[in-house]
């Protein structure tokens, strides 16, 4: 069954603030974290990677942080923009293998 | 450089007909991927290709679904005898050769199937 989950469905974040999302994993042997982000009707596209090597990764306005204690990532976004709006997702993949197991999905939303 | 190119993008299918989806990788990537999304929900992995082999297909339903990703052309998701359960987005995503590394997944756009 699915390892991997989200605290909560949707977020509304006012425009210019900075967004966390979060996400609960329970599979011990996973090594590779990704977020993902989902325009309705497209697909996922690549966002940030970490390693369980690491507790801290930066990208360009987007930061994830990873929990190895109790098993939570997140996802900082910076200054949020309006393009940000979205649905989210956190996967894994665990250790050795290759597909990704993903959760449900954060719905963020904008506010001007 | 193209990204994971998927067609149809829209499929509509009666009870009992086959639906065939495709999915060409991007440029120099030899592993393919299918997941399946449900409205509201995340994705959930299907099968995992290379070229002339499935190397996992534990999400794979055991009966009326097939995958290929032969020598030569697109990767192949079939589905027989759709029902309306099998409507749904169907993913492909692709990664370059693994080499002990680890490659993230692009996805392509998606195809949506909708039995009637």
């Amino acid at each position: 069954g699915e390892s991997v989950g989200l605290h909560l469905p949707t977020l509304s974040v006012q425009e210019g603030d900075n967004s966390i999302i979060n996400c609960a994993y329970s599979n011990s042997a996973s090594d590779y974290f990704i977020w993902y982000k989902q325009e309705s009707g497209k697909g996922p596209q690549f966002i940030i990677d970490i390693r369980s090597n690491m507790d801290k990764r930066q990208g360009q306005r987007v930061t994830v942080l990873l929990n190895k204690t109790v098993k939570h990532l997140s996802l900082q976004i910076a200054a949020t923009q309006p393009g940000d709006s979205a649905v989210y997702f956190c996967a894994e993949r665990e250790r050795g293998a290759q597909k990704l197991v993903f959760g449900q999905g954060t719905r963020l939303t904008i506010n001007p | 450089n193209a990204g994971v190119m998927q067609n149809p993008r829209h499929l509509v299918r009666r009870r009992g007909q086959e639906a065939r989806l495709r999915c060409s990788p991007m440029k120099g990537h030899s592993h393919v991927y299918w997941y399946r999304q449900l409205p509201e929900e995340g994705l959930k992995f299907m099968v995992y290709l290379q070229k002339e082999n499935i190397i996992d297909e534990s999400g794979m339903p055991k009966e009326r679904f097939s995958a290929e990703f032969p020598k030569e052309g697109p990767s192949i998701l079939r589905i027989q005898q759709v029902v309306r359960g099998d409507s749904a987005a169907y993913f492909c995503a692709s990664s370059p050769r693994t080499q002990g590394r680890t490659y993230e997944q692009y996805f392509g756009p998606g195809t949506r199937l909708t039995v009637t």
